[in-house]
């Protein structure tokens, strides 16, 4: 079966770095994607990886290793409104996206 | 109108009843997709249509049934709602259907089936 791994919760402090991982196992793979969804709002695009490596965009990193199945969102310099859920979405074989649950990012002053 | 909108926002309907979610797009994008969302899981495909006059099932496809008659639109429909169907509906869109295939979404609709 298909399965995307990401922990439920995460705690960080406002100014600091926080790592949220996402393991994967599907049917192929497309590429990866990380979302971020503030509560009752719509998932917005953060990030596209499917080579090997780190892609920087800002405050937000994506890193991506597929011998692994294996993605993390690192997210520097924390502000209040970075509080939100990430969501992290693999395409498999038939480009379809497969989505994790999401972490629950809480960001404390 | 910019992006995706959807219609209603919320939505209280008695079992049985026939209901239709309704999803708009002008950003020209050639695919379309309806996922529900439910606290602890992940969004999941309901059904998808790649281009205009095609469609195709998801992941949860029962008791939900689509159209996508021109590029704008695509409708998503529950025959006969139960209440296992009460969730956040959420409609997306993307230019492509392969590579880098960045999904938009609508700001969502809450359905609650009692």
């Amino acid at each position: 079966g298909q399965n995307i791994d990401q922990p439920t919760e995460m705690t960080a402090t406002e100014g600091a770095i926080v790592q949220i991982n996402c393991t994967y196992q599907t049917s192929g793979f497309n590429g990866l994607f990380w979302y971020q969804q503030h509560a009752g709002e719509a998932p917005t695009f953060l990030s596209y990886n499917v080579l090997d490596g780190l892609e920087e965009k800002g405050r937000f990193s994506s890193f991506l290793s597929r011998s692994k199945g294996y993605s993390y969102l690192l997210l520097k310099e924390l502000q209040m409104k970075d509080s939100a859920s990430y969501l992290c979405a693999v395409s498999d074989s038939n480009y379809q996206l497969i989505w994790g649950a999401g972490t629950k990012l809480i960001i404390k002053p | 109108i910019a992006g995706i909108t959807q219609a209603p926002t919320s939505q209280i309907l008695a079992a049985g009843r026939r209901m239709t979610l309704r999803c708009t797009q002008d950003m020209r994008h050639n695919a379309m997709y309806w996922y529900r969302q439910d606290l602890g899981l992940g969004l999941r495909l309901i059904h998808y249509s790649n281009t205009a006059g095609t469609t195709g099932k998801g992941e949860v496809p029962d008791g939900y049934s689509v159209s996508r008659a021109n590029t704008d639109d695509f409708p998503l429909t529950l025959a006969s709602a139960v209440p296992s169907q009460t969730s956040v509906y959420f409609c997306a869109s993307s230019d492509g259907v392969r590579d880098h295939n960045e999904q938009f979404f609508g700001p969502g609709t809450r359905l609650t089936v009692l």
